[in-house]
């Protein structure tokens, strides 16, 4: 069974940084390429980030490049995102979601929530 | 960025009964290749994560029931569940993944009339 499970969320001050992980199990993780989605309270879904199986290809949307990188350890069966210089907005649950090729985003995980506030 | 508009913000619909979702993308997501629509369908229901229905625009996905379809028109896309059931009650949005950034329809709440 295809499991995704996010930790690392909580609550950070502005400014602040976070690292979230997505740990992955019954798949073969290395070959699947890997997505970060997040949803602000009340909200609808964003994009923010893509990686390939390998790393060798990274996308972000506009609002968080520059200050969040996303990683994966394949030996670790884990997918990262480090979120620095955390602005209000950047409030969300973060889900992260595996891309089945043709199919995106066809498993996710239960969501890991950030809180930015002073 | 391609620019994803659903229509309506909501919708209520009685039992049995079809309802159906538009989702317009401001340029085509058609990818020309392999003639397929980079478009998906998801379903969210309250304190839980979104469900990928439909891909490729009308490709639904493994166990997800038949009522559900897909279809295109350019680059009008509709999601229609052909008879309304309780548990179909939940927000439904759109996606591209046709170019970065993937982006996401606002979203549409599906409510029992």
């Amino acid at each position: 069974e295809v499991q995704l499970v996010e930790s690392g969320g909580g609550l950070v001050q502005p400014g602040g940084s976070l690292r979230l992980s997505c740990a992955a199990s019954g798949f073969t993780f290395s070959t699947y390429t890997m997505n970060w989605v997040r949803q602000a309270p009340g909200k609808g879904l964003e994009w923010i980030s893509y990686i390939s199986g390998s790393s060798t290809t990274i996308y972000y949307t506009d609002s968080v490049k520059g200050r969040f990188t996303i990683s994966r350890d394949n030996a670790k069966n884990s997918l990262y995102l480090q979120m620095n210089s955390l602005r209000d907005e950047d409030t969300a649950v973060y889900y992260c979601a595996r891309n089945r090729e043709p199919a995106p985003n066809d498993h996710w995980g239960q969501g890991t929530l950030v809180t930015v506030s002073s | 960025d391609v620019v994803m508009t659903q229509s309506p913000d909501s919708l209520a619909v009685s039992l049995g009964e079809r309802a159906t979702i538009d989702c317009k993308s401001s340029q085509s997501v058609l990818y020309s290749s392999n003639n397929k629509n980079y478009l998906a369908w998801y379903q969210q229901k309250p304190g839980q994560p979104p469900r990928l229905l439909i891909y490729w625009a009308s490709t639904r996905e493994s166990g997800v029931p038949d009522r559900f379809s897909g279809s295109v028109s350019g680059t009008d896309f509709t999601l229609t569940i052909s008879s309304l059931q309780a548990e179909d009650v939940a927000v439904y949005y759109c996606q591209q993944y046709y170019t970065i950034p993937h982006t996401f329809g606002q979203g549409t709440k599906l409510e029992i009339k």
